[in-house]
C-alpha cells in the first residue's frame, strides 16, 4: 500500500530558483526519507529526519517534518539543471528480525531550465 | 562506498520464459530487497530478506519468487514471465541500524516480456 504521496507531480522551474516538493503520509512513522532517481537509474539516499526532529539541513537541502499534520517537504535552494531528476519520499516500517520495510510515493519530476 | 550491482541493465524475455534476475552488494549488508517500479505507480516492495536462506513477502509478490543462498546475493525469479511483468526491477540493500536503516539501490534492471 502507498504511505507517503508526493506533491506536485511535476515542477519545473529556472535554474537559481528554489524547488519545494511536499508529502503526507498515513499512518505514525520512525523516520522519513528522501531519496533521488536521476532517469533511468537506481535511487540516491539524500537525507533522513527522525519523527522527533523538525527540520534538517545537508548542503542545499532542507527538510522539514510535520507529525501533527504527517507531511514532510524538501527544498532545493539555488536550483542546478543537474538536479533534474525525480524524488521520492519515503516511509518505515518495522518488519521485524532487525528489518526495516520502506514504502515510496510516487515521486515528484523536477526539471530545472537552464 | 556501497556498491550494489544488478546482472542486466536491459533484459528482453519472451512470455513463459522463467527469467532470473541477480543482484549483488559488495556492503556485507544484512538486508535486501526487490521492487519494481511502473509509471503512475511508484515503486512496490517485491519481496525482501533479512537473512540468508529466508525470505518475506512484500506487497505484489504474485507471480515472483526469490533465492538467497549466500548474504551479498539475493536474485529475483520470474517462473513463467508475462507481459504484465513488463517494468523497471530494481534491487536494494541495508543494513540494521536500529531504526534508521538507509536502503542503497542498484542501477535496475529494465524487462520487456513480449
Amino acid at each position: 500500500s502507498q504511505q507517503g504521496e508526493e506533491d506536485p507531480q511535476a515542477l519545473s522551474i529556472q535554474e537559481g530558483e528554489n524547488a519545494t516538493m511536499n508529502c503526507s503520509y498515513k499512518t505514525s512513522i520512525n523516520n522519513l526519507q528522501w531519496y533521488r532517481q536521476n532517469s533511468g537509474r537506481g535511487l540516491v539516499h539524500l537525507i533522513l529526519i527522525r519523527s522527533n526532529e523538525r527540520e534538517k539541513h545537508s548542503g542545499r537541502l532542507r527538510v522539514t517534518l510535520d507529525t501533527s499534520k504527517k507531511s514532510s517537504s524538501l527544498l532545493i535552494t539555488a536550483s542546478r539543471a543537474a538536479d533534474t531528476a525525480s524524488y521520492f519520499c519515503a516511509t518505515d516500517a518495522y518488519s521485524g528480525a532487525g528489518s526495516y520495510q520502506l514504502t515510496f510515493g510516487k515521486g515528484t519530476k523536477l526539471s530545472v531550465i537552464p | 562506498d556501497v556498491k550494489v550491482t544488478q546482472s542486466s541493465r536491459y533484459l528482453v524475455k519472451r512470455t513463459g520464459e522463467k527469467v532470473f534476475l541477480e543482484c549483488v552488494q559488495d556492503m556485507d549488508h544484512e538486508n535486501m530487497f526487490w521492487y519494481r517500479q511502473d509509471p503512475g505507480l511508484g515503486l512496490r516492495l517485491i519481496y525482501f530478506s533479512y537473512d540468508v536462506k529466508m525470505k518475506e513477502k512484500g506487497d505484489i509478490p504474485e507471480g515472483y519468487s526469490v533465492s538467497r543462498e549466500k548474504k551479498e546475493r539475493f536474485s529475483l525469479i520470474l517462473e513463467s514471465a508475462s507481459t504484465n511483468q513488463t517494468s523497471m526491477y530494481l534491487c536494494a540493500s541495508s543494513t540494521w541500524t536500529g531504526g534508521a536503516d538507509t536502503q542503497y539501490f542498484g542501477p535496475g534492471t529494465r524487462l520487456t516480456v513480449l
